[in-house]
């Protein structure tokens, strides 16, 4: 089965800081990679997503993310943050199941990183 | 577009008696829904796979009688926690698969049921 592990908890910024959280995952065949986002007092919504091409994903409010094969990573950066990034940070993986027509299964979830950034 | 309900968000029963949670998916059609359990400062954990028209697919160690699932149409999905008991206590989260969107998941908001 896999896992997802991230390594960062709690982090604690200062506004302008850059961000980098954490991300590994354990599966040895082919898997999609997410970021996730749980703003205080609302449901999840997706920053980003890679399924296949170029390592570098790109997503919302000026994220990104790089995956890494080779260390099974899926770091998220962004390089400025703001007040408003204040939130829970979740990584998750779901595994393609190329003998079952291609379909890929639910998410597993890292621990989630809860980002504090301070004015 | 992409978007994904609950009903109800919060819900407050006694210990054995039985609550109905929905999920629908408003403006797409979903094939499979997944149902979650998320424990307070923890992880969403994936309870089931949710797929209309059939069975669904649980997790280990999700008792398959007592978190019941059903998946009538391409828009909505059931969770039923039967004979709940205050252990059940916890914040379920559905999320529908938008196949024709590279088969991204997209969110409900989540219902906190609380069992007294």
């Amino acid at each position: 089965a896999q896992s997802v592990s991230q390594h960062n908890h709690h982090v604690i910024l200062s506004e302008a800081a850059s961000l980098e959280l954490g991300c590994n995952y354990s599966y040895g065949g082919t898997v999609n990679l997410f970021w996730y986002v749980q703003y205080p007092g609302q449901h999840l919504q997706l920053l980003l997503k890679y399924f296949s091409g170029d390592p570098l994903v790109k997503g919302i409010k000026g994220f990104e993310a790089e995956f890494i094969k080779s260390k099974f990573s899926f770091n998220l950066r962004k390089p400025s943050v703001q007040w408003s990034d204040t939130a829970e940070y979740f990584c998750a993986v779901n595994c393609i199941h190329m003998y079952s027509g291609g379909g890929a299964d639910g998410l597993t979830f890292g621990k989630g990183t809860h980002l504090i950034i301070q004015p | 577009g992409a978007v994904v309900s609950q009903h109800p968000s919060w819900v407050i029963c006694k210990s054995g008696t039985s609550v109905k949670i929905e999920c629908r998916s408003l403006d797409f059609q979903a094939t499979t829904m997944f149902w979650y359990r998320q424990f307070p400062k923890q992880s969403l954990m994936l309870m089931a796979t949710s797929n209309e028209g059939s069975k669904a697919t649980y997790e280990q160690g999700v008792e398959k009688d007592k978190f019941l699932i059903n998946h009538a149409s391409l828009t909505l999905s059931t969770l039923t926690v039967t004979s709940a008991h205050p252990e059940d206590s916890s914040f379920y989260i559905c999320s529908a698969r938008f196949e024709t969107k590279a088969d991204t998941q997209y969110f409900g908001p989540g219902t906190r049921l609380t069992v007294l």
